[in-house]
């Protein structure tokens, strides 16, 4: 069966550590990747895409790779701040023509000051 | 919020009546999506369109049907609530893939239903 999970329901660091979170699937072949942040009582807002031709993507203090061999993608946030607190969801599109996301069920990142 | 609006934000009803949930967008993006969000389940897609007229199935669409007459007004019906239905529903668009690079989805402010 096809499945996205994400590392843990909960990640906890220490502020200016680099925060990993891990999204791996089974049974899927995604076209793209996505990284969303969802904080308390809000919708996901977009972070950033990664195409499968590309290893890695980087946007100010983030950074996402994707490994299309091992089924993976890592979402990096280096010199975390505690305003970066908040659940980071990974989608897969799998097709492109209907532009549908499957999304995981999240990590929620707490940065301790 | 990218322009997006959910009505209502929150709604109690009880098992049995039909309920409508409504999406509003000011951008003109061609692609609209409900989504329900669970704990432990994430968001799950329910219904999509593609265009006016134009919808299909996701992934939890049972017991849910859709219209979509307008390109800014997107409805989701729940023709007989039930507690399983239960949920915090998010309407999301998506802009033609001539107009950008990113496919990202903007996401609404969400709607918490709670069926008695």
């Amino acid at each position: 069966s096809q499945k996205i999970e994400q590392n843990s329901e909960a990640l906890n660091i220490q502020e200016g550590k680099t925060a990993t979170l891990t999204c791996n699937y089974t049974n899927y072949s995604p076209a793209y990747l996505q990284w969303y942040r969802q904080d308390p009582g809000r919708g996901p807002v977009f972070l950033l895409l990664i195409r499968e031709n590309e290893k890695e993507k980087r946007k100010e203090r983030l950074k996402v790779t994707f490994d299309t061999t091992l089924k993976q993608s890592l979402f990096h946030i280096t010199a975390s701040q505690p305003a970066d607190s908040a659940t980071y969801l990974c989608a897969l599109c799998t097709d492109t023509g209907r532009r549908a996301l499957t999304f995981g069920s999240g990590t929620r990142l707490q940065v301790q000051p | 919020d990218a322009g997006i609006t959910q009505s209502p934000r929150h709604k109690v009803t009880e098992t049995g009546t039909p309920v409508t949930l409504r999406c509003h967008q000011t951008e003109n993006h061609r692609y609209m999506y409900w989504y329900r969000q669970d704990p432990g389940h994430g968001l799950r897609l329910i219904h999509y369109s593609y265009g006016v007229k134009d919808t299909d199935k996701g992934e939890v669409s049972d017991g849910y049907s859709v219209s979509r007459s307008k390109t800014e007004d997107f409805l989701l019906t729940l023709e007989s609530a039930t507690s399983s239905q239960t949920s915090v529903y998010f309407c999301a668009i998506s802009e033609s893939m001539a107009s950008g690079d990113h496919n990202e989805q903007f996401f609404g402010p969400g709607t918490r239903l709670t069926v008695l």
